[in-house]
């Protein structure tokens, strides 16, 4: 069935460095790449997402690539902040109706 | 800026019981689903639910689960019987028109099945 792998499981960076997350999908037919921030006890939230006919996008300091060829999509933070600490959530979606997690980064950012 | 609300926050139910959990989503949005998401854990994938029926569902979502939109605005997930290992936090979420769209989760209910 449907995977997706995520890495690390557990980031930890300075303030103001960049952080880097991993994902790999089993399906070639996935074209939707949503990335969520996760506090804790809060909703998932969107802050960035990619579809396939796209190589990379990004907002701020924030970045998505993706390699169809490769199916690994990344998370790139620059000059990260305190309250970038969060577990982010890669995701793949078939374009149907199914959205496959990945496993979850807990990212820490030292002040 | 509309939001996903999901109804309660938090629900406590004797192992055995039938529970349900409602969500309202944004209001022109068409596509409904529900996750699941264990303590600690990652975010898991039940349900999918466009033009009044189930589009796609995951194993986790046996014959124990069902959902319904039975009215406008409300989207409900029912558990016939609880069992321990359905303690969890359930989040709804709904998507606008067309594939592949954002989806914008609700604050989820955290079920404690005892």
């Amino acid at each position: 069935g449907e995977n997706v792998e995520q890495h690390p499981s557990t980031l930890s960076v300075q303030e103001g460095d960049s952080a880097v997350i991993k994902c790999t999908y089993s399906d070639s037919a996935s074209n939707y790449f949503p990335w969520y921030k996760q506090e804790l006890g809060k909703r998932p939230q969107l802050i960035i997402d990619i579809r396939s006919n796209v190589g990379e996008k990004k907002d701020q300091r924030i970045a998505v690539t993706l390699n169809k060829t490769a199916k690994h999509f990344s998370l790139h933070i620059t000059e990260t902040q305190p309250e970038d600490s969060a577990v982010y959530f890669c995701a793949s979606n078939t374009g149907g109706f199914k959205t496959i997690f990945g496993a979850g980064t807990r990212l820490f950012v030292k002040a | 800026e509309p939001e996903v609300t999901q109804t309660p926050s938090h629900q406590v139910t004797q192992m055995g019981q039938e529970v349900i959990l409602r969500c309202v989503p944004i209001s022109n949005h068409l596509y409904f689903y529900w996750y699941r998401q264990i303590l600690g854990q990652k975010v898991e994938f039940l349900v999918s639910f466009y033009n009044n029926e189930i589009s796609e569902k995951s194993e986790i979502f046996d014959d124990q689960f069902s959902v319904e939109r039975p009215d406008g605005s409300n989207f409900t997930l029912k558990i016939r019987s609880t069992k321990l290992e359905d303690s969890a936090m359930y989040f709804c979420a709904s998507s606008g028109r067309g594939f592949n769209q954002p989806q914008h989760f609700g604050d989820g209910t955290r079920l404690s099945i005892l």
